[in-house]
């Protein structure tokens, strides 16, 4: 049983359409994020929802827009996607005042064209 | 504010060598610290973590790491390296006590050849 699944693991779009990346875990954290690594290898934080509420946003284009329907799920959506989204988005979840640890999904790799 | 840098994007070792990975951080508060694995393709992996206590922590498939405030580092390392320990290293940072962010470093490659 995965405990942190992200859908689609693949999606290639065009420039300007919408997309979405669903996430959820099984694990029964109050927290979850996304985090994007750029073609660098390079991890940043985008998000962090805490039960249902968004803690951090850094400094994210309002193109990208996080939902939460439940503290198991961490959805995110794109709008009018540019060929810089182009990256692999990952999704995290844990607590890590407590757990000290964030356990990550497998990642999606976006490419734009 | 905290940051984590990772010398060395590219390390390479024979089988059976001995693996080191560089990793100092900054925090002005006392840090949490991670190593996470990633494989190709892959998420990431916790390969072990500090929080309080021994400052040598021991991780999965024979790591180890060192926290030493005095030098504001928590280097990574595994005394012989097999061809499976090929793979993408990140070090990261957290404070202590905060449901806040991971900060991570920019990554080491590890080779390893035959």
């Amino acid at each position: 049983d995965t405990a942190v699944s992200q859908t689609p693991k693949y999606l290639v779009t065009q420039m300007g359409n919408d997309k979405s990346i669903k996430c959820e875990q099984n694990l029964g954290h109050d927290t979850m994020y996304w985090y994007k690594q750029d073609s660098k290898k390079f991890l940043k934080i985008m998000f962090s929802y805490n039960n249902k509420e968004l803690i951090i946003n850094e400094t994210v284009p309002n193109r990208f827009s996080p939902k939460s329907p439940d503290k198991a799920h961490l959805n995110l959506h794109i709008n009018s996607l540019e060929l810089g989204d182009s990256a692999v988005y990952f999704c995290a979840s844990g607590r890590l005042d407590r757990d000290t640890e964030a356990f990550f999904g497998q990642g999606t790799r976006l490419t734009v064209v | 504010a905290q940051s984590v840098t990772q010398l060395g994007s590219h390390v390479s070792v024979s089988e059976g060598a001995l693996v080191l990975l560089r990793c100092n951080y900054s925090s002005s508060v006392p840090p949490y610290l991670f190593w996470y694995v990633q494989y190709p393709n892959q998420g990431l992996q916790l390969l072990l973590k500090y929080t309080t206590g021994a400052t040598l922590v021991k991780g999965i498939n024979g790591f180890e790491a060192e926290f030493k405030k005095s030098e504001t580092s928590f280097h990574l390392t595994k005394p012989s390296a097999h061809m499976s320990d090929a793979a993408e290293y990140f070090c990261a940072v957290s404070e202590m006590g905060n449901t806040d962010k991971l900060i991570f470093g920019t990554g080491t490659r590890l080779q390893v050849f035959p």
